[in-house]
């Protein structure tokens, strides 16, 4: 069974680097998405962006001038930056495998596995 | 489009079966999938679009679709039920992930 430890800094001043970690155990990389997600206190969940086992990355439109999304395949671990964070990144973060399934034409986009999740606080 | 809409909340009665919904362009050409997400709680797959449940998840919970919306059933649902629901899929790019804005279920 596939899971995720998170770990990474929680309490952040304005214009600092947000640094995030995840380590995969129980599965392989190949073949799925690894993503980080946020929920902001009293908001819905945001998807910040992905990357796969080779490191081909995409990220949030909103979110792509900040964030680094990077895979050490060795280490089993996929981790995040986001720079010059602002109030507004404060947030509940998680990692997260993500599966994309074909049914004919049809696509099914399925994130089933989580981290455990992760405060992140931006306060100076 | 890059929207997926959500009812902000639901309320069901004790065993009462109780649909939510998740409407969006991208769902025509795919299928959304459903998480759950309960108070401090990391959020958890619940069922596919194509209503494949990862196991552990009940069997009250199924997913459907017709045209542009998706669909996520509760039949009976329970107290342990109440939580935020999401919808995810990719845009219309077939890109970038996006979320519904999540349903607010509450069990009365």
């Amino acid at each position: 069974q596939v899971q995720l430890q998170q770990w990474g800094a929680g309490l952040l001043k304005p214009s600092e680097t947000l640094s995030l970690s995840c380590a995969v155990s129980g599965g392989s990389l190949h073949g799925y998405y690894w993503m980080w997600i946020r929920r902001p206190p009293g908001k819905g969940l945001e998807w910040i962006g992905e990357t796969n086992h080779v490191g081909s990355t995409i990220y949030s439109p909103s979110l792509k001038s900040r964030v680094t999304i990077s895979v050490d395949t060795s280490r089993r671990q996929f981790s995040l930056r986001m720079s010059s964070v602002t109030a507004a990144d404060t947030a509940e973060y998680y990692c997260a495998r993500g599966t994309t399934y074909y049914y004919g034409s049809v696509s099914c986009d399925e994130i089933d596995v989580w981290g455990q999740g992760t405060t992140v606080t931006v306060s100076s | 489009s890059s929207e997926l809409t959500q009812d902000p909340a639901v309320s069901a009665a004790l065993g009462q079966t109780v649909r939510l919904t998740c409407q969006g362009d991208s769902l025509t050409t795919s299928y959304a999938s459903w998480c759950q997400v309960k108070t401090g709680q990391a959020p958890v797959f619940v069922i596919s679009g194509k209503n494949l449940r990862p196991s552990g998840i009940p069997d009250r919970f199924s997913a459907s679709s017709s045209g542009d919306t998706g669909f996520l059933t509760i039949t009976g649902a329970q107290a342990e039920d109440e939580a935020d629901y999401y919808c995810i899929s990719r845009d219309t790019t077939d890109k970038y992930v996006i979320f519904g804005g999540g349903t607010k279920l509450t069990v009365l």
